[in-house]
């Protein structure tokens, strides 16, 4: 019973190529999440999705392009794949999107690796 | 704008050992601060989540801390187990926008047996 599971969790690819990776949510939850991990293990959010409008837009290449079907959906495509794209992907989702109410646990997928040949 | 540093980047103790890993945040307005695990080809786990009204939590043999005033959380394993060799994250949300973590760079533990 993955809460949050992604696919595929290896991927290897050409430069130039266009790759998607799919995350689902089991937990009903109404907020979900792109993260990226460099080479360095450092996370930094890329995009947050609400009930399947976008909420949070980091400076992401255009390259990258969100898509939530629906809220327990959220899929990263991303065009014309280069070097610098090498990383660990991760998905999350939240009951809330956040705000200052209180706790706002995120849950993460165990990851989706890109290697870009 | 939140940033958050992790010291020691990497740890290696002796089993039994009782240890402490530090995570300093420039923004002290946060209203909460969380503490992850990571092992190798597997996701963050949420170990600790501190709010801003506490000062400590928790969770068997972790204890968090969190000091608003002087932007430093901590994390005390007791009795360490190899089992606990992992990478440790905190992250500490922006302002309003509670989704949006900021991450240390994480302490990276090693327990030897």
């Amino acid at each position: 019973d993955t809460a949050v599971s992604q696919t595929p969790k290896y991927l290897v690819t050409q430069m130039g190529n266009d790759k998607s990776i799919k995350c689902e949510q089991n937990l009903g939850h109404d907020t979900m999440y792109w993260y990226k991990q460099d080479s360095k293990k450092f996370l930094k959010i890329m995009f947050s999705y609400n009930n399947k409008e976008l909420i949070i837009n980091e400076t992401v290449p255009n390259r990258f392009s969100p898509k939530s079907p629906d809220k327990a959906h959220l899929n990263l495509h991303i065009n014309s794949l280069e070097l610098g794209d090498s990383a660990v992907y991760f998905c999350a989702s939240s009951q809330l999107p956040g705000g200052n109410s209180g706790a706002n646990v995120l849950t993460f997928g165990a990851g989706s690796r890109l290697t870009v040949l | 704008k939140q940033e958050v540093t992790q010291i020691p980047a990497a740890l290696s103790v002796p089993e039994g050992e009782n240890l402490v890993l530090n995570c300093s945040f420039t923004d002290s307005a946060i209203y909460n601060l969380q503490w992850f695990r990571q092992d190798p080809g597997k996701g963050l786990t949420s170990l600790l989540l501190i709010q801003s009204s506490q000062r400590e939590q928790t969770s068997g043999r972790l204890n968090a801390s969190l000091d608003k005033s002087s932007g430093r959380s901590t994390l005390y394993i007791a009795a360490s187990q190899p089992g606990d060799s992992a990478t440790y994250l905190c992250a500490a949300p922006i302002y309003n926008q509670g989704g949006k973590l900021i991450f240390g760079q994480g302490t990276e533990l090693s327990v030897k047996p």
